[in-house]
């Protein structure tokens, strides 16, 4: 069955940088955008960034990430990862990677990334 | 990008129907046939309910219906029941080329 499963999420200081990532299984990885999406804790959900399916990878950022997270892929490996840096406080939430055909469907399970000193 | 606008809270009584409202802009509710709609449970991952405006996904009751008039989409909800009882998020394309959502909905069955 297609199924996403995220990674690489924890404790990071102010400043510092995490890099996630999302393992796909079930379809064809390269033939599909993949976006990532984030919840702080209590609060609604935020497309942070997407990539297209290509090699040539075209990427898009919500305002408040770009210049500090960069998205990117490996479809032979059929993975998807969000690297992360200059993280503050307010990136602290559950992130989730998604398929993306201008729906998002699935959703991986999350990662939770705490930002604090 | 500002956010899509929605109720922060609806409710009503099993077997009813309900509705929840996505307001946006011509840049994107009005502009695009690409709004989707998720349910979310406490902790678990969020569900696609409807995609482009009014489709169904597999699996996906058919009491779960999508509507667009202008700048604002809509999630009715019929015959509800205890399980429809999440919140609920709509979410476009937009001009720029990114994903928006809305604040979330918080459905309450009475």
């Amino acid at each position: 069955q297609v199924q996403l499963v995220e990674s690489g999420g924890g404790l990071v200081k102010p400043g510092g940088s995490l890099r996630l990532s999302c393992a796909a299984s079930g379809f064809t990885f390269s033939d599909h955008y993949m976006s990532w999406i984030r919840q702080a804790p209590g609060k609604g959900l935020e497309w942070v960034s997407y990539i297209s399916s290509s090699s040539s990878s075209y990427t898009n950022y919500a305002d408040s990430v770009k210049g500090r997270f960069t998205i990117s892929r490996d479809n032979a490996k059929n993975s998807l990862f969000l690297q992360m840096n200059s993280l503050r406080a307010e990136d602290t939430a559950v992130y989730y990677c998604a398929r993306d055909g201008n729906w998002l469907d699935p959703w991986g399970q999350g990662t939770l990334v705490t930002v604090s000193s | 990008q500002s956010a899509l606008t929605q109720p922060a809270s609806v409710s009503g009584s099993p077997g009813q129907s309900i509705t929840i409202s996505c307001t946006g802009t011509s840049s994107d509710v009005g502009g695009y046939n690409y709004v989707s709609w998720y349910q979310q449970h406490p902790g678990k991952a969020p569900k696609l309910m409807i995609y482009d405006v009014s489709n169904r996904p597999s699996g996906v009751s058919n009491r779960f219906s999508g509507s667009k008039s202008g700048n604002t989409a809509s999630l009715t909800i019929s015959g509800l029941q205890a399980e429809d009882e999440a919140d609920y998020y709509c979410s476009s394309y937009t001009s720029t080329s990114t994903r928006v959502f809305g604040g979330g909905t918080k459905l309450t069955v009475l």
